[in-house]
């Protein structure tokens, strides 16, 4: 899978938007991107994913760059339990048979 | 529908035992996978089963092991515990949407080597 890089930590408000960046310059045409986050004492759960077209759904948005080298994960307002550490990981179409490879992800805290 | 879920919740082994972990899929989940997460660290992948068949192994010694079921749930094995073995270990199973699969944690098992 291709790398992605992430800012080690953010900082944001309660009650507004939080924008995370991922970088993932090597990425193939045929990868997706995907959005896992982990709240504290929990598994990661997945967010979103998209291939090129910005996506919506409940619980985020995606933003991907027309180059398709980064992207952005968009929080409308946050809230407190949003405070988790935000994964962004490249897969292939069809998942593969190894699994998804996690770095270090952004560590996001929200002040009240 | 409940989640995926993991047994035991915590536990406690000395080098040099084995242990084995616990998974349930979500109901229709026919694939797992194991993940090993040492503190400050993302998860590292270990296992993927399918059909009760290996399909990915990620880069662990031989001394972990797994097997899935015909009910699809899944044991983790580790034997000859090392102190580097402590961590949490997730079980996840995936639902195919027809493009990607999406992969669904368990809270996992805190495993402890003293």
């Amino acid at each position: 899978d291709a790398k992605t890089t992430q800012p080690n930590s953010m900082e944001s408000n309660e009650e507004e938007p939080v924008h995370l960046p991922c970088n993932h310059s090597t990425i193939s045409g045929t990868d997706y991107i995907h959005w896992y986050r982990q709240l504290p004492s929990q598994g990661p759960e997945y967010v979103i994913h998209g291939l090129t077209s910005n996506v919506n759904n409940r619980m985020a948005s995606l933003a991907i760059a027309e180059d398709r080298k980064s992207s952005t994960l968009i929080l409308h307002r946050a809230t407190l339990r949003d405070a988790a550490v935000y994964y962004c990981i490249l897969r292939g179409s069809g998942g593969g048979a190894d699994g998804l490879t996690f770095g270090k992800g952004t560590h996001l805290i929200i002040q009240p | 529908d409940a989640g995926v879920t993991q047994s035991p919740t915590h536990l406690i082994k000395t080098r040099g035992q084995q242990v084995t972990l616990r998974c349930s899929p979500i109901s229709g989940h026919k694939s797992v996978s194991w993940y090993q997460q040492v503190l400050g660290q993302g998860p590292q992948f270990i296992f993927q089963y399918y059909e009760k068949e290996e399909r990915g192994r990620g880069n662990f010694p031989d001394r972990f092991s797994a097997r899935q079921f015909p009910n699809y749930s899944s044991e983790l094995n580790v034997n000859a515990l090392l102190l580097g073995d402590s961590a949490l270990y997730l079980c996840a199973s995936s639902l195919w949407t027809g493009v990607v699969y999406e992969q669904y944690f368990g809270p996992g098992t805190r495993l402890t080597v003293t």
